[in-house]
């Protein structure tokens, strides 16, 4: 596609529960980049993709959040047994930092 | 404290005004990422600088790099309505540059 595209825009679940959130990068990008922006943090990455090599995970939080990168294009973000503290904007980027639109994350 | 601060953390400017927004890091740079951020949207790339003393224009947005005081500066020129949102700035970090680390942001706001 032209840009980045993550699904979905908007997530709002229950404590506890598992998410998966999708990013589409820009076609051809090979590098692949999930962040975080919640009010108390700012912006702050979460992991990197490269296209076969190991991802980066450095900047998971916890163990609860886990990424995978299918066919070195589509990327989901799982997030599993929810917390409050989790909602934020989930921000994927490719190649050269473009970003996505991000999905907003709610976790009652 | 954050490893890029930004100031102001936010300003209101009358339409037609000039304003620049710092960057200023506590590591040494080696690039710095400018992005706007409308409420509640992703980050819309402006403009990278990679070498110290490069500078960028865009039409009214310019951005420049001084490498030896770490900090980077964006110039709005004769601002509009539409200049107004959140400003980003991030620098690469990690061994290979591979991951941004973001200043808190600056909110502007363009009154008319």
């Amino acid at each position: 596609g032209a840009g980045v595209s993550q699904s979905p825009s908007n997530k709002v679940t229950e404590k506890g529960k598992d998410v998966e959130l999708r990013c589409d990068p820009i076609s051809g990008h090979t590098a692949l980049y999930w962040y975080r922006q919640s009010l108390g943090q700012g912006l702050e990455f979460l992991i990197y993709f490269q296209g076969n090599s190991a991802p980066d995970k450095s900047g998971l939080p916890s163990d609860r959040f886990s990424a995978e990168r299918t066919g070195g294009s589509v990327s989901t973000l799982t997030i599993q047994r929810t917390q409050q503290e989790d909602s934020a904007v989930y921000l994927c980027a490719s190649t050269h930092q473009f970003f996505g639109p991000g999905t907003r994350l709610t976790v009652l | 404290s954050q490893e890029l601060e930004q100031s102001p953390q936010s300003l209101i400017v009358q339409e037609g005004k000039n304003l620049t927004i710092n960057c200023t890091s506590s590591k040494t740079l080696y690039g710095l990422y400018w992005y706007k951020q409308k409420y509640g949207e992703g980050l819309i790339f402006l403009m990278m600088l990679q070498k110290g003393g490069e500078e960028k224009s865009h039409e009214k947005i310019t951005a420049k790099l001084d490498e030896k005081k770490q900090q980077s500066s964006l110039h709005i020129t004769a601002s509009q309505p539409s200049h107004a949102g959140i400003y980003l700035c991030g620098a690469p970090r990690g061994e290979y540059g591979n991951k941004l680390v973001f200043g808190a942001g600056t909110i502007l706001r363009v009154k008319s």
